[in-house]
């Protein structure tokens, strides 16, 4: 079965621009998180969505950050005004329901020149 | 909150030779303990996990044990190959408001050395 897919791969932008970076859960899993990775560092939780619970933001590091779950299923990350310090890898997760294994996608690395 | 650290931050052995991860946790709450691998350019991938319910959990080469009294758990694997060279997390469920979230270690980059 299909993995958690994102895209793009690879973002590169310049600063003060907008962008949006998608993830595709797994098909049925009603848990969905965000994560930041910086090169050589840990993984920053964001935010999490569980099924029609409204979504813990606790971990997005500013108001520029936001997130959106369309019909439990596809999950957009936007950055607006992004700035140098935006640039790492956003990772997705799902898991079929919270506090089960999660399952990640690949990645998708923004740079922000 | 949940307070996860990983130990060590870097790790080579020869191969062949056993390698060891260790972990620690601060809410007694947590109940699931997952191992993630991620070699370069992947998002993690899980590798193991344990429950609070069980002490040790074996998958070939790779063993999870977990002591909840001291609030730690290890990733053993033995008989190293090169295609273990990754960056390890580990993590620990603990619970909140609106669900569980998954709080992740800083990671251990191991390399085995051919």
């Amino acid at each position: 079965g299909a993995g958690v897919s994102q895209s793009p791969s690879n973002k590169v932008t310049e600063k003060g621009k907008d962008v949006e970076l998608r993830c595709d859960p797994i098909s049925g899993h009603t848990a969905l998180y965000w994560y930041r990775q910086s090169l050589g560092q840990g993984l920053e939780f964001l935010i999490y969505f569980q099924g029609n619970s409204a979504p813990d933001k606790s971990g997005l590091p500013s108001d520029r950050f936001s997130a959106e779950r369309t019909g439990g299923s596809v999950s957009t990350l936007t950055i607006q005004r992004t700035q140098q310090e935006d640039s790492a890898v956003y990772l997705c997760a799902s898991s079929r329901d919270s506090g089960d294994t999660q399952y990640f996608g690949p990645g998708t690395r923004l740079t922000v020149l | 909150g949940e307070n996860v650290e990983q130990h060590p931050s870097t790790l080579s052995v020869q191969e062949g030779d056993s390698a060891v991860i260790k972990c620690t946790y601060s809410d007694s709450a947590s109940n699931y303990f997952p191992w993630y691998k991620q070699e370069l350019g992947k998002g993690p991938q899980l590798i193991i996990d344990i429950r609070s319910n069980v002490g040790e959990k074996k998958d070939q080469r790779i063993a999870v044990t977990l002591n909840k009294t001291a609030k730690h758990f290890s990733l053993h694997i033995t008989e190293t190959q090169p295609e273990d060279s990754a960056v390890y997390f580990c993590a620990a469920t603990s619970f909140s408001n609106t669900g569980n979230q998954f709080y992740f270690g800083t990671g251990t980059s191991l390399t085995v050395i051919p």
